[in-house]
C-alpha cells in the first residue's frame, strides 16, 4: 500500500542543520508534489513548502525562504527537507505529504533542539 | 495568504450526539478546502476534500458542507474514535496552503 516512511528523531543544537527525508512507496513518485508540514509541541499544523519530483521546482512558505531546502530523489522515490541555522523554536514533528490536500502522510520526525 | 479561522477552539459533545465544526475563510477558496482529523501521537489523515466529498475509509456520519468562504464539518452520532481534533485547509490560492488552528472534540 501507499506509504511515506520519514527518518528517525533527530536532536539538533541551536545554530545546527536538519535533514529529515521521506521514502514513498507503491505510487509514481513523480505523479505527486510532496510538501512539509510541521506541528510545535500542543499546536496546530504549519505549511513549509513544497516540491515537485517531476520538475524540482519548489515553493516555500515564505517564513521560511532562505532557510530551508527541499530536495527530491527521483531513483529511490526519496524526499528531503534540509533546515538550517536551527532555533529552540524549531523544535517540533515534521510531516511530509503527499499532494495538494494531504490523502498520504509520513509517521512524523520529531526533532529537537537544544543546547 | 488566505487566513483559516476555526471555531469553537474546544467542542464538548457528548457520545452519540452531533457536533458542527466551523471554517472560515478570509477570502473565497471555492470548495477548495479539505478537513483532516488528528488523534494524539499520529500523523493528521485526510477525512473531507473538496469541501464535502469524503476520503476512504471514513463513515457517512461524517459530512462536509459550504463553498465560497464558510465551511462547516458535522459528525452525526458521534463515536468514542471520533474524538480528536480537527483542521481545515485551503488549497484554493497558494503558495502558502493554509490551515486553521484545530478544533478539540473532546466528551463531554
Amino acid at each position: 500500500q501507499i506509504q511515506l516512511v520519514q527518518s528517525g528523531p533527530v536532536v539538533k543544537k541551536p545554530g545546527a542543520s536538519v535533514q529529515v527525508s521521506c521514502k514513498a512507496s507503491d505510487y509514481s513518485f513523480t505523479t505527486y508534489n510532496v510538501n512539509w508540514v510541521r506541528q510545535a509541541p500542543g499546536q496546530g499544523l504549519e505549511w513549509m513548502g513544497w516540491i515537485s519530483p517531476y520538475n524540482g521546482a519548489t515553493r516555500y512558505a515564505q517564513q521560511f525562504q532562505g532557510r530551508v531546502t527541499m530536495t527530491t530523489d527521483a531513483s529511490t522515490s526519496t524526499a528531503y527537507m534540509e533546515l538550517r541555522s536551527l532555533r529552540s523554536d524549531d523544535t517540533a514533528l515534521y510531516f511530509c505529504a503527499r499532494g495538494v490536500y494531504f490523502d498520504y502522510w509520513g509517521q512524523g520526525t520529531l526533532v529537537t533542539v537544544s543546547s | 495568504e488566505i487566513v483559516m479561522t476555526q471555531s469553537p477552539a474546544t467542542l464538548s459533545v457528548s457520545p452519540g450526539e452531533r457536533a458542527t465544526l466551523s471554517c472560515r475563510a478570509s477570502q473565497s477558496v471555492g470548495t477548495d478546502l479539505a478537513w483532516y482529523q488528528q488523534k494524539p501521537g499520529q500523523a493528521p489523515r485526510l477525512l473531507i476534500y473538496g469541501a464535502s466529498t469524503r476520503a476512504t475509509g471514513f463513515p457517512a456520519r461524517f459530512s462536509g458542507f459550504g463553498s465560497g468562504t464558510e465551511f462547516t464539518l458535522t459528525i452525526s452520532g458521534l463515536q468514542s474514535e471520533d474524538f480528536a481534533v480537527y483542521y481545515c485547509q485551503q488549497y484554493s490560492n497558494w503558495p502558502p496552503l493554509t490551515f486553521g488552528q484545530g478544533t478539540k472534540v473532546e466528551i463531554k
